[in-house]
């Protein structure tokens, strides 16, 4: 079946970076754009930006511009979402979704990313 | 960019109830919307996409409608596992967006 596995959670201090794993299985990985979305204890969908597997491009929603890198290595289809200078605020569950012709399914696990000195 | 507004914000019906929950968007998007269920520390499911398809897997008893700014989810008889917070999302243009979610409460 189509399923998305995400890495582990991740304590980090602020400044530092974070990077977040996402192999999929059951697909074509490069058939279909990775995107990502967080969301913060308690609070709604924040989507952060979309890659191409099969060429790389990349669009990142502007609050993240400069902050966060999208990557990905085709030869284990596993994607990969990079964020920089945390601060408190981007303590938040951090997903990975395939993206099909407008709607995310499936969605990884979620990946707790916690921000604290 | 588009805003997507839901209403209400929060619910509370009972097993058997018909609910609906609506989606307003701030321009006209045609039908590029779509639903999504979120349990509790789990990760959100799609429910329905391009406003009223079912997605395969899915009850019965969920379906959407709507085109233009306004849409809506129907759960046509409430079960107990319905309990959750559902989500609308925008693909008509980037960024994509999502709604601030309702919670519904069985």
């Amino acid at each position: 079946q189509v399923q998305l596995v995400q890495s582990g959670a991740e304590v980090k201090k602020p400044g530092a970076s974070v990077k977040v794993s996402c192999k999929a299985s059951g697909y074509s990985f490069t058939s279909y754009n990775i995107n990502w979305v967080r969301q913060a204890t308690g609070q709604g969908l924040e989507w952060m930006g979309w890659m191409n597997p099969n060429s790389g491009d990349t669009g990142y929603a502007q609050k993240f511009q400069g902050r966060v890198t999208m990557t990905r290595d085709n030869s284990i289809s596993t994607a990969y979402m990079e964020l920089s200078s945390l601060r408190s605020e981007d303590t938040a569950v951090y997903y990975c979704a395939r993206y099909d012709s407008g709607w995310f399914d499936p969605w990884g696990q979620g990946t707790l990313v916690t921000v604290s000195s | 960019d588009i805003q997507m507004t839901q209403s209400p914000s929060s619910l509370s019906a009972s097993v058997g109830d018909r609910v609906t929950i609506n989606c307003r968007a701030s321009q006209s998007i045609s039908t590029y919307v779509h639903w999504y269920q979120q349990k509790p520390g789990k990760a959100p499911k799609l429910l329905i996409y391009a406003a009223s398809s079912l997605q395969s897997g899915v009850p019965s008893r969920f379906s959407g409608s709507g085109s233009g700014k306004d849409f809506t989810l129907t759960i046509s008889s409430l079960q107990p596992e319905d309990s959750a917070t559902y989500y609308c999302q925008q693909s008509y243009s980037t960024p994509d967006s999502f709604g601030q979610g309702t919670k519904l409460e069985i």
